[in-house]
């Protein structure tokens, strides 16, 4: 049972375009979400959260998105640089705090 | 300000053996979470210790124990390991489990299990 699914395994965008990354949950009882960037053997590092109560939330060049009737998410990356090329994770939790992460979505930003 | 250590980088072992992994949290966070992440997918909860009790715990079982020692470390131990057991083990640290704090996440042990 996937409750948080990252329906596309890859994106490439040209550097200086938007980047625009999608999540989609089941569990109506997640209320904080956050979005990672994991370079290979690296441990995954936090870009931006969003909680349930608000529906954006910006941080620099990236811009988190929530849709909770649709139970989607989203990440903007604008501009797109070649070093965010990386796998980005999104994960969800609900009140006990454990994350349930997505499977993940490689995106190649091209000079 | 030190960030999530884990040791060692990576290990290899054989089927029935039994491994322990550590993780020092980041300073002033007082929470640990596991993870396990297999190729190709997403990190997926092992289970988080918080005042060196397990507070919550992930579909995994019982051969992977835990614990957290007074000073906010941590160790994962898994039992009879298992060829599906190879993967990348994360540690992650916040501050207080019942509030909407970051999780900020070590480099990872590799493990290989032959």
């Amino acid at each position: 049972d996937q409750q948080v699914k990252q329906n596309s395994p890859s994106l490439s965008v040209q550097e200086g375009r938007i980047s625009i990354l999608n999540c989609d949950y089941t569990n109506s009882m997640f209320d904080y979400f956050l979005w990672y960037k994991k370079y290979p053997a690296e441990g995954p590092t936090f870009l931006i959260s969003i909680s349930s109560i608000k529906d954006k939330n910006e941080d620099g060049r990236f811009t988190v998105f929530l849709n909770k009737s649709a139970k989607h998410l989203s990440l903007h990356i604008v501009p797109s640089q070649p070093g965010d090329s990386a796998v980005y994770f999104c994960a969800a939790s609900d009140v006990t705090g454990k994350l349930i992460f997505g499977q993940g979505t490689t995106l190649q930003v091209k000079p | 300000d030190a960030g999530v250590t884990q040791s060692p980088t990576h290990l290899i072992k054989t089927r029935g053996q039994q491994v322990t992994l550590r993780c020092s949290p980041k300073s002033g966070h007082d929470t640990v979470s596991w993870y396990q992440q297999a190729l190709g997918q997403g990190p997926q909860f092992i289970f988080q210790y918080y005042e060196e009790e397990e507070r919550q715990r992930g579909n995994f079982p019982d051969r992977f124990s835990g614990h957290q020692f007074p000073n906010y470390s941590s160790e994962l131990n898994v039992n009879a390991l298992l060829l599906g057991d190879s993967a990348l083990y994360l540690c992650a640290s916040s501050l207080a489990v019942d509030r909407k704090e970051t999780q900020y996440f070590g480099p990872g042990t590799r493990l290989l299990v032959l």
